[in-house]
């Protein structure tokens, strides 16, 4: 079964500067990682995935992601944040049909002014 | 319009009680989901249908029973309800054929239940 760990509960940023959030996997196949955000009070909106191919995604909002399989990591980054990025961020590892998803713990992530 | 849709919203309710929480979607999708977040935000699948068929079945209390009345709806029963099942309730839906890579979930706003 496949398990995801996201190291930092609490980061907090200064707007502007830039950002890494952390996400291990643990599962036997070739994943498929997700990046979610979910923002007080909403749902959760996808930021990005990966399935196969180039190791580096791009996704909304201005964030990307890079899977590297020697470290089982897919970690989240933005070059500068914005106030309105303050939220929960969710890491997801998928495994195909008939296999649910397994969420991380999640990061709170917060801005100073 | 929207995509994965809950209601209610909010839901408050006495301990013991019988309520249910409704969900549907107009993507298409063959696959939906419930999840729950509990109040530190850890989110955990409870079941998945696909085409109105149970294939998630986590360990919940059997006072919680889904119902497919078709695939694009996929609503949640709970019964006698206790203290504990305050939480969040999501619930989600994607594609998912038979042999393809796990492709996103489309998340519903949620439904925030509090039991007294």
């Amino acid at each position: 079964a496949q398990s995801v760990t996201q190291p930092d509960i609490h980061i907090t940023v200064s707007e502007g500067a830039s950002l890494e959030l952390r996400c291990n996997y643990s599962y036997g196949a070739t994943p498929y990682l997700f990046w979610y955000v979910q923002s007080p009070g909403q749902g959760l909106q996808l930021l990005l995935k990966y399935f196969s191919g180039d190791t580096l995604v791009q996704g909304i909002k201005g964030f990307e992601a890079e899977f590297k399989r020697s470290q089982s990591s897919f970690n989240l980054r933005k070059p500068s944040v914005h106030w309105s990025d303050a939220a929960e961020y969710f890491c997801a590892v998928g495994a195909g049909y008939g296999q649910n998803f397994v969420f991380g713990p999640g990061t709170r992530l917060s801005v100073l002014p | 319009d929207t995509a994965v849709s809950q209601t209610p919203k909010y839901l408050v309710t006495q301990m013991g009680n019988d309520k249910s929480i409704k969900c549907e979607q107009n993507l298409g999708h063959d696959t939906m989901y419930w999840y729950k977040q509990d109040s530190k935000k850890f989110l955990k699948i409870m079941f998945s249908y696909n085409n109105k068929e149970l294939i998630i079945n986590e360990t919940v209390p059997n006072r919680f029973s889904p119902k497919s009345p078709d695939k694009a709806h996929l609503n949640l029963h709970i019964n006698s309800l206790e203290l504990g099942d305050s939480a969040v309730y999501f619930c989600a839906s994607s594609h998912s054929a038979r042999g393809a890579p796990g492709n996103e979930q489309f998340f519903g706003p949620g439904t925030r239940l509090t039991v007294l």
